[in-house]
């Protein structure tokens, strides 16, 4: 079956601690995003990349770090310095062509807690 | 920037109800617009997309309309069944990123037995 995994479901991060949340996806989609959702809000953009070891800041990417090696994977390290990192993230991607016209397509999401 | 709105942020019928969710939008020039489904704890499900140049688009008991002079669309729910539970967001494409979108807070929908 093809989709988009999130991994893990749960995380916890520690005091100045890096972590990293897994996303991977097989649809060979070319863009793929990530997103922080908070309690009664909507989707903001973290990062997103259209291509292969290229990436582009949203509108929340302080604190956070992405890289994109393979087509296939898109990890997002959430650093020390996100002062406010508990949230629900989401990744995304949207196959090629124009991204305009194209849904989005989400994984499961993972939940980042603060000890 | 663009800025989308959601209201009610919530609501809760009783089942068998006909339903309007309502999304509003602030700069009309958009390509198209987005209806997602989220269940508790878990990613968007996309329901329908409805294209600039499109009235309505319409996918078994779900038709969504949008009015661009307006800068609203509107998500009607025929015949609601508590599955029909669950938060829906509305979303629009940034126009000249289009990577960009720019997501509603969602309306949280309640059917009840």
């Amino acid at each position: 079956d093809g989709g988009i995994t999130q991994s893990p479901k749960y995380l916890f991060r520690k005091e100045g601690q890096n972590v990293t949340l897994s996303c991977e996806q097989n649809l060979n989609h070319d863009a793929m995003y990530w997103y922080r959702q908070d309690p009664g809000q909507g989707l903001r953009l973290i990062y997103y990349s259209q291509i292969v070891n290229d990436f582009q800041k949203g509108d929340i990417a302080e604190g956070y770090s992405v890289s994109r090696e393979k087509k296939e994977s898109f990890p997002l390290t959430v650093t020390s310095a996100q002062k406010n990192p508990t949230a629900f993230y989401l990744c995304a991607s949207s196959p090629p062509g124009q991204g305009a016209k194209e849904t989005q397509y989400f994984g499961p999401g993972t939940r980042l807690l603060v000890l | 920037k663009q800025e989308v709105t959601q209201i009610p942020a919530a609501l809760s019928v009783p089942e068998g109800e006909n339903l309007v969710l309502n999304c509003s939008f602030t700069d009309s020039a958009i390509y198209n617009l987005q209806w997602f489904r989220q269940d508790p704890g878990k990613g968007l499900t996309s329901l329908l997309l409805i294209q600039s140049s499109q009235r309505e688009q319409t996918s078994g008991r779900l038709n969504a309309s949008l009015d661009k002079s307006s800068g609203r669309s509107t998500l009607y729910i025929a015949a609601s069944q508590p599955g029909d539970s669950a938060t829906y967001l509305c979303a629009v494409p940034g126009l000249y990123n289009f990577n960009k979108f720019y997501f509603g807070s969602g309306t949280k929908l309640n059917v009840k037995p």
